[in-house]
């Protein structure tokens, strides 16, 4: 069964610590994104990657990291200078190919910091 | 810098009355928008582009440039649509800028 699978679903961590959300496709995409989806705010993009062993700022990087060893994968690490992580994050991907536009997304992981 | 406004958060229309959820946008390059939606306990997941000019569940949009506006409309909501929509702006290298929703409510 193919498509995007994040995890974990609910996380919690402790100011200070950081944490790693995995995101792995199978759809042989190209490239993948990490946004951010608070209430009111809609999504914002984080990073992105377009091919392996690359990636790209997006317009909320602060505070976060990626890699991109492989194309099946492109874990997030929120970083303990993030200043308000408690927040949904969603990790999607897109093929190289057209049609363009069309984002395959996550169920998504919601993180909460005590 | 590209712009996406989606100036309503929430909207409610009773069944079968007609429904407009607004989008305008602001960029430099040509525009190529989109709709996404998601439903209760869903994925994020692509409703319409405007380059296709196609008819998904009923809603279209349509692309006006001189408004700089896509708005989504449907004829004669359904209980069905009620979700959160989300208008998207396609940048360079495959990046979508999302505006910040809408979230339907179609009441019975």
């Amino acid at each position: 069964d193919g498509g995007i699978t994040q995890s974990p679903k609910y996380l919690f961590r402790k100011e200070g610590q950081n944490v790693t959300l995995s995101c792995e496709q199978n759809l042989n995409h190209d490239a993948m994104y990490w946004y951010r989806q608070d209430p009111g705010q809609g999504l914002r993009l984080i990073y992105y990657s377009q091919i392996v062993n690359d990636f790209q700022k997006g317009d909320i990087a602060e505070g976060y990291s990626v890699s991109r060893e492989k194309k099946e994968s492109f874990p997030l690490t929120v970083t303990s200078a993030q200043k308000n992580p408690t927040a949904f994050y969603l990790c999607a991907s897109i093929t190289g190919t057209s049609p363009t536009g069309e984002l395959f997304f996550g169920e998504g992981s919601r993180l909460t910091v005590l | 810098a590209q712009r996406v406004t989606q100036p309503e958060k929430l909207l409610s229309v009773f069944k079968g009355a007609p429904v407009e959820l607004k989008c305008n946008y602001s960029y430099s390059g040509s525009p190529e928008l989109f709709w996404y939606v998601q439903y209760s306990r869903q994925r994020l997941q692509l409703l319409l582009r405007h380059i296709s000019r196609e008819s998904i569940k009923g809603f279209t949009a349509d692309l006006n440039k001189g408004e700089t506006s896509f708005h989504l409309k449907k004829p004669f909501a359904q209980e069905e649509d009620s979700a959160m929509y989300y208008c998207a702006l396609l940048t360079g290298a495959n990046n979508l800028f999302f505006g910040t929703g809408t979230r339907l409510t179609v009441i019975p």
